[in-house]
């Protein structure tokens, strides 16, 4: 079966313009979590979704970073206003619950110029 | 805040030695700890988990880990490595806050077998 896929895989933009990145899940997988990682770091947790809804929002680094998931499935990660600390690989995983292990995507390399 | 500390920042070994990666957390209560795995150019790949029971947990492709609570520590280990386990190493810990659950990564370890 698939696992989670992560569009783009790439991305460049210029600083100040808004991107969109997608994650669609595993099928059937209730959770959904965002984290970033920069280089030389381990992921760090962004945004956690319970199905349609935001249950920890706590690691967005600040309100130019939003996330959405309207029907409970796909989510997409706003980035308003980018700046150059903003370039990084951002990791979507998902999992049936969320006491089961989380499943990685390939992320997208966002890089800022 | 939960914080996860990977000591070894870049470990070269040659085939067939003995590996052991090091991994503290430093949250109190009850945790779930994993180790995954990032072979280059792939995805994170869950290596072994701890939820409870036997505090020596083993995963796939040889690797087995150690959970052991009053040291906060969560090595893992692998009797005789092979040059297919170069990868990057993360240790991380379930940290839950209600009824939510988000991971603590480690900053990671780079393996590098080589023949």
């Amino acid at each position: 079966g698939a696992g989670v896929s992560q569009t783009p895989s790439n991305k460049v933009t210029e600083k100040g313009k808004y991107v969109e990145l997608r994650c669609d899940p595993i099928s059937g997988h209730t959770a959904l979590y965002w984290y970033r990682q920069s280089l030389g770091q381990g992921p760090e947790f962004l945004i956690y979704f319970q199905g349609t809804g935001a249950a920890d929002d706590s690691g967005l680094p600040n309100d130019r970073f939003f996330a959405v998931r309207p029907e409970g499935s796909v989510s997409t990660l706003k980035i308003q206003r980018t700046e150059r600390g903003d370039s990084a690989v951002y990791l979507c995983a998902s999992s049936l619950s969320p006491d089961q292990p989380q499943h990685f995507g390939d992320g997208t390399r966002l890089s800022i110029l | 805040a939960q914080s996860v500390s990977q000591h070894n920042h870049h470990v070269i070994l040659s085939e067939a030695a003995s590996l052991e990666l090091g991994c503290n957390y430093s949250y109190g209560g009850t945790v779930n700890l994993f180790w995954y795995v990032q072979y280059p150019g792939q995805h994170l790949q869950l290596l072994l988990k701890y939820f409870s029971g036997d505090p020596l947990v083993k995963g796939i492709k040889g690797f087995e880990a150690e959970f052991i609570k009053s040291k906060f520590s969560f090595n893992l280990r692998k009797p005789s490595v092979q040059w297919s386990d170069t990868a990057e190493y993360f240790c991380a810990v379930n940290d839950w806050a209600g009824t939510a659950s988000k991971l603590t990564f480690g900053t990671g370890t780079r393996l590098q077998v080589t023949l």
